[in-house]
Order: C-alpha cells, then structure tokens, then sequence
C-alpha cells in the first residue's frame, strides 16, 4: 500500500497563478482533509470531506477550493495564488467516521508564490 | 473554539535523558487526544488516548492523559538521536469530525 500520495511535492507559482494540488489514498478511507503548515503556526485545516461528494470548510478556507472526486481522491485549487499562500500543504485521511480518528499523512507539497 | 498548547516549544537534551513534553487543550465534548512525530515531512501518528484508555505505551514512548487537567504528557525514556523530531499534539471533540493542532514541542537529541 502507498498510503497517502501528493502531488507536486515542489512547485513555484508566480502571485495570480493558479493550480491543483493532487492527492490520492488506497486505505479505503472515508474522510480526507488538507492541511497548510506554517512556521510557528502548526497544522491548519483547510477543508476536509467526511465522504464522498461532501466537502466542508476549515479553519483557514479563503483562496482554495476542493473537490472529492471519488473516494480516493481529494484535490485542493488555489485559483489566484498569493504570496500568503506559500506554505506545505499536507493531506491526510482517516476511517472516521466508521472506525478510527487518527489521520494519516501524506509527504507534503511545498509551494512558494512569488 | 478548541485550542491546543504545547510546552516547551523547542528542547535539547543529551542521547539517554528523559524528556517529558507536555500538552493541555479546550475542547467541546472531549472524544480524543492525539500524538504525532514530524520529522522532515509527513507526522506520523504515535498514540490516540480517549477517556475509555488514557494510558498508552510503545516502547520508551508513554502518554498519559489527565482529563481532570485537561492535559496530557508524553514521555521518552533512553532518548536516541532518531527521536529527533517535531511532536505534535492534537485533540477531536464530539461531533466534529476535525482535529486541532498545537504549534509543537521541536526536540533535539545531542549524540
């Protein structure tokens, strides 16, 4: 099992680019959530999804948007990037709510907008 | 609005000391208490503790929860250079299906 795979780990957008950030589990999870981790600032939803065709917003949910496209898959697009959006975007699923809580991550994406 | 504190933010000690890092939290219906261990990407998860088990233990890593303080400690014994890490504290309460992070406890172990 891969667990929970990300794409780009890496990418550099210039301020009003846009783009999707990939993310895909083989667990058989139902929830998924996207995280953005800043320095000082710990980990802090974005959006998460309780099943499919669900989204909900997070705490800091302004400049993304999400998309569950299947229950594997949970992308998130910044459609005018800024440069307060640079960060490490980390998503993550669990079996909640029909078995356990804890999350379990994937590598990361760091994006820097310039 | 639940809320996470970590102390201490940063900690060095020498490989073989034990270290204590602590954790207190607010929450809405208390449901559980999470530990992760960020090294250089992904956390990944350690313990969960709920009011039905508020001890856990692997190896030199024990967690204990308190929920009269509303807090918890996560202890290391015989510490290696590999418990380097970020770890991260994080709470859920009942129906919410989110967890709240603390900022992190970074520990550095000296060889």
């Amino acid at each position: 099992n891969a667990g929970v795979t990300q794409t780009p780990k890496f990418q550099v957008l210039k301020t009003g680019q846009s783009m999707t950030l990939q993310c895909a589990q083989d667990m058989n999870h139902n929830s998924m959530y996207w995280y953005r981790q800043d320095p000082g600032m710990g980990l802090r939803l974005i959006y998460y999804s309780a099943s499919e065709g669900t989204t909900d917003k997070g705490e800091v949910p302004n400049g993304y948007n999400v998309s569950r496209l299947n229950k594997r898959e949970f992308s998130l697009r910044l459609e005018s990037a800024a440069p307060s959006q640079t960060s490490v975007y980390f998503c993550a699923s669990s079996e909640f709510p029909q078995g356990g809580y804890e999350q379990y991550f994937g590598p990361g994406t760091r994006l820097t907008v310039t | 609005e639940d809320k996470v504190v970590q102390s201490p933010l940063s900690l060095v000690v020498h490989e073989g000391d034990t270290v204590t890092l602590n954790c207190s939290y607010e929450v809405t219906n208390f449901r559980s208490l999470l530990w992760y261990k960020q090294e250089k990407k992904a956390p990944t998860f350690l313990f969960m503790l709920t009011s039905s088990g508020i001890e856990k233990k692997s190896g030199r890593l024990s967690s204990i929860l308190d929920k009269k303080e509303l807090s918890s400690i996560l202890n290391i014994t015989a510490t290696q250079t590999g418990d380097s890490a970020i770890y991260l504290c994080a709470v859920m309460g009942f129906g919410n299906e989110k967890l709240t992070f603390g900022t992190g406890t970074r520990l550095t172990i000296i060889p």
